[in-house]
């Protein structure tokens, strides 16, 4: 199986912040690399698709960038709606493994 | 609107079975591969399985195998889950997700839209 790795597990930011979270897969999975936000009592969210595809209706202040097995997903201006946990998934080949997560707390 | 609907969650003893729903409103059911997630409270997401959009391909999670059974009826847009010998750690919320990729035999798309999860306690 692949295996994400993500960094770091958890942060605290303030709004207006600038945000990385990084995803490393421990073999190359070309852009096949997904986000998504996941909030207490809700579904998760698709984020970015394919490393970099901004998913429809998702603010532009996310970003995602990366190929091969490094990946990064920023948040250029974080808003109190963003604070959540952030996870990464590779779906270059079955299972389609989640990274740990990233938790991101209001400083 | 798309919506995924789930049901069938509830409180089941160990070693027994349970089956899951997701009913698909608002889409082209049959054109899209779906998927099953999980996340035990507290704990992060695993991948449960797959069924490709003409019901010809699944793959599961290999802890998974042989006990749980995904499953499609296009007529109904409906996606299931069979569970099988149920044990402690099944103990999860379970969603169930669609594919982004039209046609999709598994990999390479992601998952954008979701359901509202059914939670499944495993307790004697």
């Amino acid at each position: 199986d692949v295996q994400m790795t993500q960094s770091p597990s958890s942060l605290s930011a303030s709004e207006g912040d600038r945000v990385t979270i990084t995803c490393r897969a421990n073999q190359p999975i070309s852009i096949f690399l997904n986000w998504y936000q996941k909030k207490p009592g809700s579904a998760p969210k698709l984020l970015i698709h394919t490393a970099t595809t901004l998913q429809s209706g998702v603010p532009s202040r996310f970003s995602g960038s990366g190929s091969g097995t490094d990946f990064t997903l920023t948040i250029d201006g974080l808003e109190s709606e963003d604070f959540a946990i952030y996870y990464c998934q590779q779906s270059y080949k079955s299972p389609h493994t989640f990274g740990g997560g990233t938790q991101v707390d209001i400083k | 609107q798309v919506h995924l609907v789930e049901a069938g969650g509830g409180v089941v003893q160990p070693g027994r079975s349970l089956r899951l729903s997701c009913a698909a409103s608002g889409l082209m059911f049959s054109y899209y591969g779906m998927h099953w997630v999980r996340q035990v409270p507290g704990k992060g997401l695993q991948w449960v399985a797959f069924i490709s959009y003409d019901d010809s391909e699944e793959n599961y999670a290999d802890s998974l195998k042989g006990r749980f059974t995904i499953s499609r009826d296009n007529s109904k847009n409906t996606l299931y889950l069979q569970m099988n010998s149920l044990r402690d750690e099944d103990s999860a919320v379970y969603y169930c997700a669609k594919d982004t990729l039209r046609y999709s035999r598994g990999d390479g798309g992601a998952y954008d839209v979701w359901g509202q999860g059914t939670l499944v306690t495993v307790s004697s």
